[in-house]
C-alpha cells in the first residue's frame, strides 16, 4: 500500500540552526501539507501547498518557516533559525484531488536543544 | 475559531471492554468529522468519518455518529482488542475553500488495552 514517508524520524538540533525536514508524498498526489503537535498539544496546521505554491498558511507558519518541492517527489519543510518552542512532532501528509482523504507519514520527532 | 476538545488520557481497558472515548466540537457551519488513529511507530491514519448530521461512521469495529444538537463525535467500540492500543485524534474539517484541507484535531487520547 502506497505511504507517506518521512525523514528522519527524529532529529536534534542545537537552537538557532536550520533544520530541513523530508516528506516524500504519495506519487500521484497533488497536494501537500504540514502538521505539528507540540508534546500534550493539539495537531495543528501548519501549510497546504499545491501546483508549487503555498495556498493556505495558519499564523504558526512564520517567516523561519518555508516549504518547496525541489523535485517533483519530495517536499520539504524548512526552520531557519530553530527556536526552543519549534520542538514538536511534525507531521507531512498528501491527498490526490479535492473532496479526498489526506494520507499522513509517521512523523518527524524534532527536538531544539 | 473552530476547536475540538476530546477526552483527555491515557485510557487503559481490559480486552473485550467497552470503549468511550468523548469527542466535541465547536465550528461555524457543518463540518466534516473525523477520528484518526496512531499506531506506535505510525503515520495518522484515517479511522472513519462522518459529513453531515446523523451520519454514522464506522470502520473495524469502531462508530462514531455526527449528533449536530450535542456538537459531538464520540468514538465507540464494542468490544477491544490488545491490537487497538494507539492514540486516538478526533479532528474537523470545516467547509471552506475548494482547495482547504485545514483539519482542526483535539489532542489525542492515548488508549492501551491489556489481555
Amino acid at each position: 500500500e502506497p505511504e507517506v514517508t518521512q525523514t528522519p524520524s527524529h532529529q536534534v538540533t542545537q537552537m538557532g540552526q536550520e533544520v530541513i525536514l523530508r516528506c516524500v508524498p504519495i506519487s500521484n498526489h497533488l497536494y501537500f501539507y504540514w502538521y505539528r503537535q507540540i508534546l500534550g498539544q493539539k495537531v495543528e496546521f501548519l501549510v497546504s501547498f499545491y501546483n508549487n505554491e503555498i495556498s493556505e498558511k495558519s499564523e504558526i507558519f512564520d517567516d523561519q518557516f518555508s516549504v518547496e518541492r525541489p523535485d517533483g517527489s519530495n517536499f520539504t519543510l524548512k526552520i531557519r533559525s530553530t527556536k526552543l518552542e519549534d520542538s514538536a512532532m511534525y507531521f507531512c501528509a498528501s491527498r490526490t484531488a479535492l473532496n479526498t482523504e489526506a494520507f499522513f507519514g509517521q512523523g518527524t520527532r524534532l527536538t531544539v536543544v | 475559531g473552530d476547536s475540538v476538545t476530546q477526552m483527555e488520557g491515557p485510557v487503559t481497558l481490559s480486552e473485550e471492554a467497552f470503549l468511550t472515548i468523548n469527542c466535541t466540537y465547536t465550528a461555524t457551519g457543518y463540518p466534516s468529522l473525523f477520528w484518526y488513529v496512531q499506531y506506535p511507530g505510525e503515520g495518522l491514519q484515517l479511522l472513519l468519518k462522518a459529513t453531515k448530521a446523523d451520519d454514522k461512521g464506522s470502520n473495524k469495529g469502531f462508530e462514531a455518529t455526527y449528533r449536530k444538537e450535542t456538537t459531538s463525535f464520540h468514538l465507540e467500540k464494542g468490544s477491544v482488542q490488545v491490537s487497538d492500543s494507539a492514540v486516538y485524534f478526533c479532528a474537523l474539517r470545516a467547509r471552506s475553500g475548494a482547495g482547504s484541507y485545514q483539519l482542526t484535531f483535539g489532542k489525542g487520547t492515548k488508549l492501551s488495552v491489556i489481555p
